[in-house]
């Protein structure tokens, strides 16, 4: 079974401060990753994507991609309120294929 | 875009009836869509891999007789649980595979809360 891990917080941060959240994946052979936002009790809503290493940033986003720690993050930064969620981070084998999803990571941001 | 939509969003349902739940993609075809389920507080568990016209790809412990899964179309799948259970009560998820940010990203449907009583 491949495995991806995530720290479950809550991570608490103030409003404005900067968000990190990490996730570990155990597949070398990944190829794609994904960061998605939930709300309780709403689907998931896809928030980046990345598939090189590297960074790769979009709006108060960035995704930071590290193949050879097999290690991924999210960075959000001037946290709002409304970002308060459960954020999931997903792994897939191929590109187009089924995602493996980690537990999530509750973000709480304090206004 | 990439929408996709589900019906119906709540269910309640007696014991040993059958349920269906649609999921279709609004604005772009579709050839695999996935059925996902969330039990409270747990992460999502794929249940199936559906490809248009085919047979669905069921992942290992999800009863294939129990969860049938229909592709009709490449904008419409179904999945029906047959005799359901309280055990099967859950949050049942669908994605679709592909729109606007590219084929290999999957954007997922509202979801449908079943209870069964």
């Amino acid at each position: 079974q491949k495995e991806v891990e995530q720290n479950s917080g809550p991570l608490s941060v103030p409003e404005g401060a900067i968000a990190s959240l990490n996730c570990t994946y155990s597949d070398r052979g990944s190829q794609s990753f994904f960061w998605y936002r939930q709300y309780s009790g709403k689907s998931p809503e896809l928030i980046m994507s990345i598939y090189s290493n590297g960074d790769k940033e979009d709006g108060r986003f960035t995704a930071q991609l590290n193949k050879a720690s097999q290690y991924v993050s999210l960075l959000i930064r001037d946290s709002q309120p409304s970002d308060s969620a459960t954020y999931l981070c997903a792994v897939s084998m191929e590109y187009g294929n089924k995602l493996v999803f980690g537990a999530g990571t509750i973000l709480r941001v304090k206004s | 875009g990439a929408v996709v939509s589900q019906h119906p969003s709540r269910v309640i349902c007696k014991s040993g009836t059958s349920v269906k739940i649609e999921c279709r993609s609004l604005d772009f075809q579709a050839t695999t869509m996935f059925w996902y389920r969330q039990f409270p507080k747990q992460s999502l568990m794929l249940m199936a891999t559906s490809n248009e016209g085919s047979k669905a790809t069921y992942e290992q412990g999800v009863e294939k007789d129990k969860f049938l899964i229909n592709h009709a179309s490449l904008t419409l799948s179904t999945l029906t649980v047959t005799s359901a259970h309280p055990e099967d009560s859950s949050f049942y998820i669908c994605s679709a595979r592909g729109g606007s940010g590219g084929w290999w990203e999957q954007f997922f449907g509202p979801g449908t809360r079943l209870t069964v009583l």
